[in-house]
């Protein structure tokens, strides 16, 4: 199946820095979602992010599909934006199934 | 509001008992799902369901059943089968159900703990 592989798994911010969220994937994807997953457990819809570019407030993300990519910027992080931040795929091919990456650990410092 | 509700947020349960979790939504979804998350790990797909009265194994399946007799509602049942029950569970949907795996919305979770 699907690999996606999310780097760097561990990320530690001062708050104000800006960061870069890197989702790799293994084959061609129909669409590819972001999510932040809060200290609580929910999972929060980021962006809904087959190609190219989308942005909302201090976040964009940039999928290029071709080189099977995807890319989640955070501008002037803040202590809310800590949690753990997943991609996921939907594989050509594949029938309604979402593969997941590990994810990505980010702790904003104050 | 429209949304996903899921049910107990928090489970305790002893050794060889079924539980059933509840995921209801009213966001006139077709598509529903069911994942299981372990500390420090990604989601992995349990069961899913594409339209009422249908549903599919996914990656892990073992130990789990669910129903869909009603579009709104994808209830999950850990069986005794299931040799390691301890998890977070998350309900999702979408409103694709003719194959595509469309935009996910997740519910709250369910925390279970098995004594």
């Amino acid at each position: 199946g699907i690999q996606v592989e999310q780097s760097p798994p561990d990320l530690i911010l001062q708050e104000g820095a800006n960061s870069t969220l890197r989702c790799n994937f293994s084959d061609s994807v129909n669409n590819l979602q972001w999510f932040h997953q809060n200290p609580w457990g929910q999972l929060i819809n980021l962006f809904y992010i087959p190609s190219g570019t989308k942005q909302n407030g201090r976040l964009s993300a940039t999928t290029v599909a071709t080189e099977r990519y995807s890319l989640l910027y955070i501008s002037s992080s803040q202590t809310t934006d800590s949690g753990v931040y997943f991609c996921a795929v939907d594989p050509t091919g594949a029938n309604s199934k979402l593969t997941f990456g590990k994810g990505i650990t980010l702790s904003v410092r104050p | 509001d429209g949304g996903i509700t899921q049910s107990p947020k928090y489970l305790f349960r002893k050794e060889g008992q079924n539980v059933t979790l509840s995921c209801e939504q009213n966001l006139n979804h077709d598509a529903m799902y069911w994942y299981r998350q372990d500390p420090g790990q990604g989601l992995r797909l349990i069961y899913y369901s594409q339209i009422v009265n249908d549903f599919q194994k996914g990656d892990i399946a073992e130990g789990y059943s669910v129903s869909r007799e009603k579009k709104e509602s994808f209830p999950l049942t850990v069986t005794s089968a299931q040799k390691n029950p301890t998890a977070f569970y998350l309900c999702a949907s979408s409103p694709a159900g003719t194959g595509r795996a469309g935009e996910l919305f997740f519910g709250e979770g369910s925390r279970l703990t098995v004594l």
